[in-house]
């Protein structure tokens, strides 16, 4: 089965500085994507990143980039100058043919 | 681009009481479509997924069933709700699989 994990339940950081949140997952295929999913206070899930696993460069969206290993199976999150607007549960997701699976999600607070 | 739309937006059920959660989609067609729930706090539970009318697929045995009577329609039903079934059910989409998720706002269920 595929099996997404995230071992950090909660982080938090001071504004402006960076963090980074840790997944690792476990598939069969070669060929997938991975994706970071922020869900704020108002509980919407919003697609934050996303990475094809043919793609040897890590992906990047303004202050969000991943560090993409596909020999580890890992797939973490770079959040740069932090904003209290980055609060809230960060998940990792992979997507099959049929289902997209997430981990256990990790609670960032960004502290003033 | 496509739309999802959830309702209702909140729910108080009486425990035993039955349940009918509609989700339907526009922008797209043959789109996969999921039901989560996700407890307070907590991570994603994929209970439903379906990639075409009438094709229900369940992860978990539970008191809760799916049903998909046309191509941009999911419902998530029960016959009688257990106060075990409370918390944020969010219906989702992705195009063709193995591709980014997209979620309605979900609804917030409270058995009591």
């Amino acid at each position: 089965a595929q099996t997404v994990t995230q071992s950090q339940p909660e982080m938090s950081v001071q504004e402006a500085e960076t963090v980074t949140l840790s997944c690792t997952y476990d598939t069969s295929e070669n060929n997938y994507y991975l994706f970071w999913y922020k869900q704020p206070p108002s509980r919407q899930m919003i697609l934050v990143i996303r990475q094809e696993a043919y793609k040897q460069q890590n992906a990047t969206e303004n202050r969000f980039s991943v560090n993409f290993q596909k020999a580890a199976k890992s797939f973490s999150l770079k959040i740069s100058d932090s904003q209290l607007g980055d609060t809230a549960m960060y998940f990792c997701a992979h997507p099959t043919i049929n289902d997209m699976r997430f981990g256990a999600g990790t609670r960032l607070t960004v502290k003033p | 681009s496509q739309t999802i739309h959830q309702w209702p937006a909140t729910l108080v059920q009486p425990v035993g009481s039955p349940l009918s959660l509609e989700c339907t989609v526009e922008g797209t067609s043959n789109p996969n479509l999921y039901w989560y729930r996700q407890a307070a706090g907590r991570g994603l539970q994929l209970l439903f997924y379906s990639v075409g009318i009438g094709q229900i697929s369940s992860e978990v045995p539970q008191n809760l069933s799916a049903s998909r009577p046309q191509d941009r329609q999911f419902i998530l039903s029960s016959k009688k709700l257990l106060l075990s079934d409370s918390g944020f059910y969010l219906c989702a989409i992705s195009i063709g699989g193995n591709t980014e998720a997209f979620f309605g706002q979900g609804t917030r269920l409270t058995v009591v």
